[in-house]
């Protein structure tokens, strides 16, 4: 059984462009988060899915939008980047209050 | 806005010596939860806690929830050159959907270091 997936595992991009992550959930689990870490830091909540919608978000800009498809997969959007964007994108997926982190994605905004 | 604090930032200890990290909120907390992070890689679930006054322990582990529910702690005890990593602490005060935690709050973590 897979565990949480994530991808791509790094991206470079430049300020301005627009990247899309992508994450599997561990086998069972219907709810997905995304989660923020930059360097040094613990992980700030981006926002939360559950049955297809945006459920919780927490304290960043519209920039920042996802999607949650059928098979519970997710995506998470952000547009416009800027320096500041650089950071490990974390998911993670829960059931019963455990939370399951995937390893990632690390964004290089230049 | 609710903010959770974790110190020490980092601590280097001998192996075979004891480890506590601490962690307090800002708001009073549905529960707590703790989590690993080894260098490079990614939050591992280690425990919650719900009850107020909860004491928990895994193997050299102990975890404690205050009766206020605005603080905790993890303690090990004997250090071990495994132990190295960020060890988190993240605070929930609502409910989160489906079997999901919420919006979960994180301290910026204790960097432990061991010297064998």
């Amino acid at each position: 059984d897979a565990g949480v997936t994530q991808s791509p595992t790094h991206l470079i991009k430049t300020r301005g462009q627009q990247v899309t992550l992508r994450c599997s959930p561990k086998s069972g689990h219907d709810t997905v988060s995304w989660y923020q870490q930059a360097l040094g830091q613990g992980p700030q909540f981006i926002f939360q899915y559950y049955e297809e919608e945006e459920r919780q978000r927490g304290n960043f800009p519209d920039r920042f939008s996802g999607h949650q498809f059928p098979n519970y997969s997710s995506e998470l959007n952000v547009n416009a980047l800027l320096l500041g964007d650089s950071a490990l994108y974390l998911c993670a997926s829960s059931f019963r209050n455990e939370q399951f982190f995937g390893p990632g994605t690390r964004l290089t905004v230049l | 806005g609710q903010q959770v604090m974790q110190i020490p930032q980092y601590q280097h200890v001998q192996e075979g010596e004891d480890f506590t990290t601490y962690c307090n909120s800002s708001t009073t907390l549905s529960n707590i939860q703790w989590y690993k992070q080894r260098p490079g890689g990614h939050p591992v679930f280690l425990i919650q806690l719900v009850k107020s006054g909860e004491v928990k322990k895994q193997k050299r582990l102990t975890f404690q929830f205050g009766e206020a529910k605005k603080n905790s702690s993890l303690h090990i005890t004997a250090t071990q050159t495994t132990d190295v990593g960020t060890y988190f602490c993240a605070g929930a005060n609502q409910g989160g959907y489906g079997g999901s935690q919420g919006n979960l709050i994180f301290g910026k973590g204790t960097k432990l270091s061991v010297k064998p």
